[in-house]
């Protein structure tokens, strides 16, 4: 499996101010593609927003962004503008170009303080 | 409309007592997914299906199994569950178009073993 790691258990943002939640991986596929999902408490895990391996252009969805350094293998997620409603786990996740394994990282809880 | 349903949302088990737990999709994807999820953890990969392809993750107990009787439903199988076994299962399936696409998961299955 691959290694996907988020060092950061826990992170607390003010409310309209900007976090940044990081991603690191270990692969040796030189395409893949990289993901950040959001579950809030006893919630369904949703899409933030998806990053291809051979796109150079960071992706964006409207306030979230990601900074993919592919050669660093690092993947973190910029939340701007933060609302009450990011609170939630954040989970980097990866899936190789090849084969259908789709992994999780181990996860950061957001707190957003009013 | 609900493209990755799961049932039961909280399922009960006596230790020992085989239990199923079952997962439908109406995207008519052919990759399912299969998650354990721990309290406060990442989702761990216990296998998916492309297809009836059945790919068994290595460290996947044997205590789990898993049938693909179509393309719309999955059941995970615990032939023997154990008070370890108590988590959150997840079910996902791959959704979205060429440009978009991403994973949608379940609501999940919380599994008690008493």
């Amino acid at each position: 499996a691959q290694t996907v790691t988020q060092s950061q258990p826990e992170m607390s943002v003010q409310e309209a101010e900007t976090v940044t939640l990081s991603c690191t991986y270990d692969t040796s596929e030189s395409d893949y593609y990289l993901f950040w999902y959001k579950q809030p408490p006893s919630r369904q895990m949703i899409l933030v927003i998806r990053q291809e391996a051979y796109k150079q252009q960071n992706a964006t969805e409207n306030r979230f962004s990601v900074n993919f350094q592919k050669a660093a293998k690092s993947f973190s997620l910029k939340i701007s503008d933060s609302q009450l409603g990011d609170a939630a786990m954040y989970f980097c996740a990866y899936k190789g170009n090849t084969g259908n394994q789709f992994y999780f990282g181990t996860g950061t809880s957001l707190t957003v303080i009013p | 409309d609900a493209m990755v349903i799961q049932n039961p949302r909280y399922q009960v088990t006596q230790f020992g007592k085989p239990v199923t737990l079952s997962c439908s999709q109406t995207l008519n994807h052919n990759v399912m997914y299969w998650y354990q999820q721990k309290s406060s953890q990442a989702p761990k990969l216990l296998f998916h299906y492309y297809d009836k392809d059945f790919n068994n993750e290595a460290d996947t107990p044997d205590n789990f199994q898993s049938r693909r009787p179509n393309t719309s439903f999955c059941f995970l199988d615990i032939r023997s569950p154990g008070l370890g076994d108590a988590a959150m299962y997840l079910c996902a399936t791959r959704s979205g178009g060429a440009l978009k696409w991403g994973y949608t998961f379940g609501s999940g299955t919380r599994l008690t073993v008493v």
